[in-house]
């Protein structure tokens, strides 16, 4: 167990529709990552957050949106959905904003989002 | 740019055997973090091992052990004596020095068979 933990597990929707998937970081971690594994993309960066503020970007589409509560749990929305938004969305954190030497992102369980 | 290459997708052994899961990655960083992670079939993201650019030195931690060469740009994974729960797909990922995004290959899906 990493000590990250996201909710729901799993998640089935329609296209069009909007959905919530929630991550609380380990005890002490300020970082906050949003990532997402399809088969055809492999394991892609979303957004990351560092202590209640975007710190960087990636491959997020704009129907995503991401933040951090000032409790440093997460939240990623995911709007309009599509057939190709079915994935694993995994959150990972990690203590500081990742430029120490010692950080290492821990990753939860993953929410496996089904669009059909 | 950065980018992480794991050709082999897929390996399978029998157990007791010894495998060598290999991990090439490109970076213009002259300080940066190399990790690998196992997803096992239950679908999290375990954390594996990390390793600083400047530090070199292999590493054997228990059946586990790393191989890191600068010069050859590769950052290779052995299992000694595999067990059936090495089952998994193991990845490898690359860091820079000042952003914690990882990038991450594609993933080696390795079989253990009885």
């Amino acid at each position: 167990d990493s000590g990250v933990t996201q909710t729901p597990k799993h998640l089935i929707t329609a296209t069009g529709q909007r959905v919530t998937l929630r991550c609380s970081p380990r005890s002490g971690d300020l970082s906050v990552y949003w990532y997402q594994q399809s088969l055809d993309q492999g394991l892609q960066f979303l957004i990351q957050y560092y202590n209640g503020e975007e710190r960087a970007k990636g491959n997020i589409l704009e129907r995503f949106s991401a933040q951090q509560f000032p409790d440093l749990h997460s939240e990623l929305n995911l709007s309009s959905l599509e057939l190709g938004d079915s994935a694993l969305y995994f959150c990972a954190s990690s203590v500081g904003p990742a430029v120490l030497a010692g950080e290492v992102p821990f990753f939860g369980p993953g929410t496996r989002l089904t669009v059909l | 740019a950065q980018k992480v290459t794991q050709a082999q997708t897929e390996i399978s052994v029998v157990e007791k055997e010894d495998v060598t899961l290999d991990c090439v990655y490109e970076t213009r960083d002259t300080t940066y973090y190399l990790f690998w992670y196992k997803q096992p079939p239950s679908g999290e993201l375990v954390f594996l091992i990390r390793r600083n650019s400047f530090d070199e030195q292999n590493e054997i931690s228990g059946r586990y052990s790393w191989n890191f060469q600068k010069s050859t740009s590769s950052f290779n994974f052995t299992i000694t004596a595999s067990q059936v729960v090495d089952s998994a797909v193991y990845f490898c990922a690359q860091r820079g020095s000042t952003l914690g995004r990882l990038y991450f290959g594609r993933g080696t899906q390795l079989t253990v068979w009885p």
